[in-house]
Parts: structure tokens; C-alpha cells; sequence
């Protein structure tokens, strides 16, 4: 199974709102990614998490807060975003980072900000 | 630093014409190529990879060969279907297997 799932497929929110994304794998994999993806370019990389331990926050704004509870699901909480943060954030996997390894993505969660 | 150049789209084709997506890259050390396709309202799927030169990878009739003399990876297929409209990646993963996209090629194939 290659499956890695997302939560909520759609999400709409206001600028003064919180709200979590949250991404599951269960196929042993030790490092998982956030991209954020805009209408017609391709995925930006937003953070990674290497066991469980945040490896690279690509300088994110703050109103971005990523989370690995367990090696199996990742969470982006989400405060105070502005209209330019509507997108579409793909949660990834693989199986390190120490080596080269196919990345395996989520669907997506299609996010609008009002 | 790292990067992958794609042929810019859109390409529109006709059922059973022949596809080539260009992609070149600029990579230090021995990086691993990827492709990956995007259906509308979807996220990436890994379609082929190839982990050192002059190795192919193939899947559902695309091909791609990685050719360190020319840093190409040109995805192609034979006889492309209408099901095959859709966005592609190229990608380039290098150390701490950080991925470099490029730009994403649309491909519609009309009947």
C-alpha cells in the first residue's frame, strides 16, 4: 500500500480563524514533507520532518505550524492567514532522508482563504 | 545549485500520437530523476524514476532514460489515450532527498 491520505479535502476559512491539516501514512516511512502547490506551478517545499524531528522549515511565516505526533501523521495548524495562502497543500512521504527516495503525495487539501 | 528545466506547455495532441516532454537538469553529485503526473483536482503520482545514468524507467507504456551526457531525462510514449491528459513533473531528488521540480508540462489529448 502506497496510500498517503489527507484531511479535509476542502477547507474555506477566515483571516481570523485556526484550523489543522492532517496527513497519515502507514507504509513505515521516516520522513514526511509539506509542499504548498498554486494554480498552475509546481509544488513549493514548505517543511520536513525526519523521524518525528522538524529537518528543514524552508523560512515559512509563523502562521504555519507544523507537527509530527508519530511517525505516521503529520499536521499543519493553520492561524491568522491571509488571502495569498490559498492553495492547494500536498502532504508527502518517503522512506528517509538519508538517501535518495521516491516521494509518495497525498491528494491534497484545497484550501481558500476569505 | 540544483534545477530542472521542462518544456513549457500546453501540448495538445490526438489519440495514438506520439509524446515527448523534454527535461534537462543541472545537478551536483548522483542525483535520481522522477516523473510524476497530476490529474485534475489531484495530487502528484510517481510515474517512472531512474536512479543513475543511463538507466530506463518505464511504466504504463512511458519511458524515460536518464542520459548524463546530455542531463536529459525526455519522458516519451508511443501512443498516447485521452485518459493521459494531465500535468507532468519532472524531478530531480539529490542529497537529503530534496526534490527540485520543474515547471509542469500539460498535456490534452483531444479524440
Amino acid at each position: 500500500d502506497t496510500e498517503v491520505t489527507q484531511t479535509p479535502k476542502h477547507l474555506v476559512m477566515g483571516m481570523t480563524n485556526k484550523k489543522s491539516l492532517k496527513c497519515e501514512q502507514h507504509m513505515g516511512h521516516r520522513a514526511m514533507y509539506w509542499y504548498k502547490q498554486k494554480a498552475k506551478k509546481p509544488p513549493e517545499l514548505m517543511f520536513v520532518y525526519s523521524y518525528e524531528k522538524l529537518s528543514i522549515n524552508e523560512s515559512v511565516p509563523s502562521r504555519f505550524s507544523p507537527e509530527c505526533p508519530n511517525s505516521s501523521l503529520l499536521n499543519l495548524h493553520l492561524h491568522a492567514l491571509q488571502p495569498e495562502d490559498s492553495a492547494l497543500y500536498l502532504c508527502a512521504s518517503s522512506q528517509t532522508t538519508s538517501g535518495i527516495y521516491e516521494q509518495y503525495f497525498g491528494p491534497g487539501t484545497r484550501l481558500t482563504v476569505t | 545549485g540544483d534545477s530542472v528545466t521542462q518544456m513549457e506547455g500546453p501540448v495538445t495532441l490526438s489519440e495514438e500520437a506520439f509524446l515527448t516532454i523534454n527535461c534537462t537538469y543541472t545537478a551536483t553529485g548522483y542525483p535520481s530523476l522522477f516523473w510524476y503526473v497530476q490529474y485534475p483536482g489531484e495530487g502528484l503520482q510517481l510515474l517512472l524514476k531512474a536512479t543513475k545514468a543511463d538507466d530506463k524507467g518505464s511504466n504504463k507504456g512511458f519511458e524515460a532514460t536518464y542520459r548524463k551526457e546530455t542531463t536529459s531525462f525526455h519522458l516519451e510514449k508511443g501512443s498516447v489515450q485521452v485518459s493521459d491528459s494531465a500535468v507532468y513533473f519532472c524531478a530531480l531528488g539529490n542529497t537529503g532527498n530534496q526534490f527540485y521540480f520543474g515547471t509542469g508540462t500539460s498535456l490534452t489529448v483531444i479524440p
